[in-house]
């Protein structure tokens, strides 16, 4: 049984391009959340996604967005990078129907450097 | 809104040493809670979790409990390796999963 799968697992871009990460969920889960971790911090929220809606967000500015398909996998979008979004980026999946108490699996994540 | 606030590190200890480090949290509702490790370019790792109050998650050797009067969730373990050197992570999740975490304590274990 596959866990969390993310890709790529590193890139580079340049100031002022756009990124696209893809992320598929564990076998069984319908829901996903994307999560940027700066170098030394904590995990922020991004944004989470559920029957291809997204239904919340965290506090990140219109550059990010995301897409959730049939199957459940999602791709976070990014635009008009700035150097600040150099990050690990993780996607984490769940099962909605169990409520809070869910546990949450997280993928390797994807590591974007702006240059 | 929702925070998790953990012991700065980073904890240098040396093997078979008492381990804890603690966490706090504000939460409105009744949240769930987790600490996570994360390895050395790694993605995270559920360590633990904890669903409601006086709840206890255990897991190869640590333990933390959920404490609803001081909204604390400490991390222990009784005799550390140098297996367990890793960045932890406190972090509760609220009904529709989003989780806030903590921004995670650095543990050094040396022989």
């Amino acid at each position: 049984d596959a866990g969390v799968t993310q890709s790529p697992t590193h890139l580079i871009k340049t100031r002022g391009q756009q990124v696209t990460l893809r992320c598929s969920p564990k076998s069984g889960h319908d829901t996903v959340s994307w999560y940027q971790q700066a170098l030394g911090q904590g995990p922020q929220f991004i944004f989470q996604y559920y029957e291809e809606e997204e239904r919340q967000r965290g506090n990140f500015p219109d550059r990010f967005s995301g897409h959730q398909f049939p199957n459940y996998s999602s791709e976070l979008n990014v635009n008009a990078l700035l150097l600040g979004d150099s990050a690990l980026y993780l996607c984490a999946s769940s099962f909605a129907a169990t409520g809070a108490g869910n546990t949450i699996y997280f993928g390797e994540g994807s590591w974007l450097t702006v240059v | 809104g929702n925070s998790v606030t953990q012991m700065e590190g980073p904890v240098t200890l040396s093997e078979e040493a008492f381990l804890t480090i603690n966490c706090t949290y504000t939460a409105t509702g009744y949240p769930s809670l987790f600490w996570y490790v994360q390895y050395p370019g790694e993605g995270l790792q559920l360590l633990l979790k904890a669903t409601k109050a006086d709840d206890k998650g255990s897991n190869k050797g640590f333990e933390a409990t959920y404490r609803k009067e001081t909204t604390s969730f400490h991390l222990e373990k009784g005799s550390v390796q140098v297996s367990d050197s890793a960045v932890y992570f406190c972090a509760l999740s609220v009904p529709a999963g989003k989780s806030t975490f903590g921004d995670g304590t650095t543990l050094t274990v040396k022989p």
